[in-house]
């Protein structure tokens, strides 16, 4: 089975903290996804990337910023946390071919 | 980003009973997917629908994707407190963009 691993479960930041959220996924896939769950909002795409060093801007990228260094690895970075940004934050891979998305167990991000 | 509509919002039943979950679009979608949410985890794949029309079964589980394409159901027969989750759909529209439903919030009570 494919593994999405998110290192931080839970954090608790700043206002004006730079904070790393940090996912590795073990399956070899080109797509990795990074989606902000709100209640009522579903799941929103903030950025995706199809490749080491490649990125594309979801729908909601505003305030975020992606690295993809390793084909395994997609950080998240929001570089001055704000209020409005807390919420759960999820990460998926996708094999090539396949508009499945494999999920981590998600990154809850509270925003003081 | 247009959200697909999904409802009720929010569902407590009695362990036994049915109910039906919808999600609907004005737009017509490739694919439609079913995910589900337990607390604490991210979502889960259940089932994709390609075809107009197509009904799907998972063991209580029935999935339907509308002739159009734009609209789909999920029916669960007899449930049970492990069917307990936040329930999403998610609409295909390229080869790469899923579309989120707001999602349904299942409460099976013993």
């Amino acid at each position: 089975d494919v593994k999405v691993t998110q290192s931080s479960r839970y954090l608790v930041k700043r206002t004006g903290e730079k904070v790393f959220l940090e996912c590795v996924q073990d399956m070899d896939h080109e797509n990795m996804f990074w989606y902000r769950q709100d209640p009522g909002l579903g799941l929103r795409l903030i950025y995706f990337s199809y490749d080491v060093k490649m990125k594309e801007k979801g729908d909601i990228p505003e305030g975020y910023s992606v690295s993809r260094e390793k084909k395994e690895r997609f950080s998240l970075i929001l570089e001055s946390a704000s209020t409005n940004q807390t919420s759960m934050y999820l990460c998926a891979s996708r094999p090539p071919g396949a508009n499945v998305l494999t999920f981590g167990a998600g990154s809850r991000l509270t925003v003081l | 980003t247009q959200l697909l509509e999904q409802s009720p919002q929010f569902l407590s039943i009695q362990e036994g009973e049915n109910l039906t979950v919808y999600c609907n679009s004005s737009s017509v979608f490739s694919s439609l997917q079913w995910y589900r949410q337990e607390p604490g985890e991210g979502p889960v794949l259940l089932v994709t629908v390609v075809t107009g029309g197509e009904v799907k079964k998972l063991k209580r589980l029935t999935f339907q994707f509308g002739d159009a394409r734009k609209d789909s159901s999920l029916h669960i027969t007899a449930a049970q407190p492990g069917d307990t989750g936040l329930y999403l759909c998610a609409g295909a529209r390229s080869s790469y963009k899923l579309i989120f439903g707001s999602g349904t919030r299942l409460l099976v009570r013993p």
